[in-house]
């Protein structure tokens, strides 16, 4: 079953730290991997994406890293802001029909601190 | 270019009343799609278009019926709203196929639907 898992649920850090939420798949035939940000009350927005042959991918303070071999991705955000409070969502496509379906993860919820 | 717009915000139905959910695209995408949010879960997939008179059905299309007149609208539609349908509804549009490299999807504010 193709599945998306994110850990942890939620997390709270201070202003000015670093931070890594995780995400595990299942998903195959795999194409790409995205994450996105949903602050509250808005709708979700692409931060990075990376297909197959990328292991890194960099969107300012956010740092993405895949591993397809072992199906997991996570993404580290440094010198973290108050705004950087957000759900952030972990989406993968597959590329097992002609339109493609995306398995969405359930989100990490962090909370920055002053 | 406002992107993707929903209206309304908010909206608090009756059980068994109907409603319509707008959607409005002004990038030129030929696919659009409606999700729901429901608290502490994944987006599910309820409906989709891969353009101008052609839609089909996602994960959880009971209750819902969509059209597509135009490359611009979406419209959701409710019929018999029932409790189990209260959630936050986003539409979104790409550019390209969802398997494809390019396949971001750009997402609506949302309308939060409340089923008493």
């Amino acid at each position: 079953k193709n599945q998306v898992e994110q850990s942890p649920q939620s997390l709270i850090i201070l202003e000015g730290k670093n931070c890594t939420l995780q995400c595990n798949y299942t998903v195959s035939p795999f194409s790409n991997l995205r994450w996105y940000k949903q602050d509250t009350g808005r709708g979700p927005v692409s931060l990075t994406i990376m297909t197959f042959s990328e292991n890194t991918k960099s969107n300012g303070r956010y740092t993405a890293t895949l591993d397809a071999d072992t199906k997991q991705s996570s993404l580290h955000i440094t010198a973290s802001q108050l705004s950087d409070s957000a759900s952030y969502i972990c989406v993968v496509s597959d590329r097992g029909s002609t339109l493609g379906r995306l398995y969405f993860g359930r989100g990490t919820q962090l909370t920055v601190w002053p | 270019n406002a992107g993707v717009t929903q209206t309304p915000k908010f909206r608090i139905l009756k059980i068994g009343q109907s409603m319509t959910l707008q959607c409005t695209q002004d990038m030129n995408h030929n696919y659009m799609y409606w999700y729901r949010q429901d608290p502490g879960m994944g987006l599910k997939l309820i409906y989709y278009s891969v353009g101008a008179g052609i839609t089909d059905k996602g994960e959880v299309p009971n209750g819902y019926n969509v059209s597509r007149s135009t490359t611009e609208d979406f419209p959701l539609r409710l019929e018999l709203a029932a409790p189990s349908q209260t959630s936050v509804y986003f539409c979104a549009s790409s550019y390209s196929l969802l398997a494809g490299e390019y396949n971001e999807q750009f997402f609506g504010p949302g309308t939060r639907l409340t089923v008493l």
